[in-house]
């Protein structure tokens, strides 16, 4: 069971928009830790998307976008393309646990 | 342009050390920056292993502290991990990665590059 909770799966066709959240706690998220999300298409490493909460590294696409209020934070993608099927992960750190924490994962399917 | 290549055995015994090495190229990680070790499994999902900078300061997931070291070579620009007394429950996807500068004192919990990974199964 992971300390930060995806949905397992999300799906939209090309075109659509579609949002992945990431809920957490005090410990993590609302204690004010970044949050980072990670794409990783299938058989291929983690990429970084987003860092900072809502920042987006050189050479994302603007369609990216993300979010964080109190102890949940949320991934939209918009203008869905079929290179963006994989997996999304979102990340911070927990400082009850004292270690780094990943979300379980939301599988993204373009239909 | 960043690059980080793992290699190691792709298999090892239970109760067995496992040494896995991270070759950084496009990068000197004397100019800093903390390096990590990050696993992978479809039921565990991504489970970070620990982090290591360029002086050797390092720090771990408690969960798996008593087991592993993660070490630095700055001479030869990689960083090794060392995990012992393997079970199966070792069996992963082992990535290393560069972590982002942001950090919460001396925490930097975030990567920016990743490995594509190298395939580790614990097993007689």
């Amino acid at each position: 069971q992971s300390v930060l909770t995806q949905p397992p799966s999300v799906s939209g066709a090309p075109g659509q928009t579609v949002t992945i959240s990431c809920t957490g706690g005090a410990s993590n998220i609302g204690a004010g830790y970044e949050v980072y999300w990670y794409q990783q298409p299938p058989g291929a490493a983690p990429k970084l998307i987003i860092y900072m909460n809502d920042n987006r590294p050189s050479g994302v696409p603007d369609r990216f976008s993300a979010s964080k209020s109190g102890t949940s934070a949320s991934l939209a993608i918009a203008g869905l393309q079929a290179d963006d099927e994989g997996a999304y992960y979102c990340q911070t750190y927990d400082n009850s646990l004292n270690v780094v924490v990943f979300g379980g994962g939301t599988k993204l399917t373009v239909l | 342009q960043v690059l980080l290549q793992e290699s190691g055995p792709g298999l090892v015994k239970p109760s067995e050390t496992l040494v896995l090495t991270c070759d950084v190229s496009g990068f000197s990680m004397s100019r800093g920056h903390y390096w990590g070790w990050i696993r992978q499994t479809p039921g565990r999902g991504l489970e970070w292993i620990g982090n290591v900078y360029h002086t050797g300061n390092d720090y771990y997931n408690p969960s798996l502290k008593s087991r592993v070291t993660i070490s630095v070579d700055a001479s030869k620009n990689q960083f090794s991990l060392q995990l012992s007394s393997l079970t199966a429950a070792d069996t992963a996807m082992y990535h290393c990665a560069r972590a982002l500068p942001y950090c919460s004192g001396s925490i930097c919990y975030s990567f920016d590059v990743w490995g594509q990974g190298t395939m580790v199964t614990v097993s007689s």
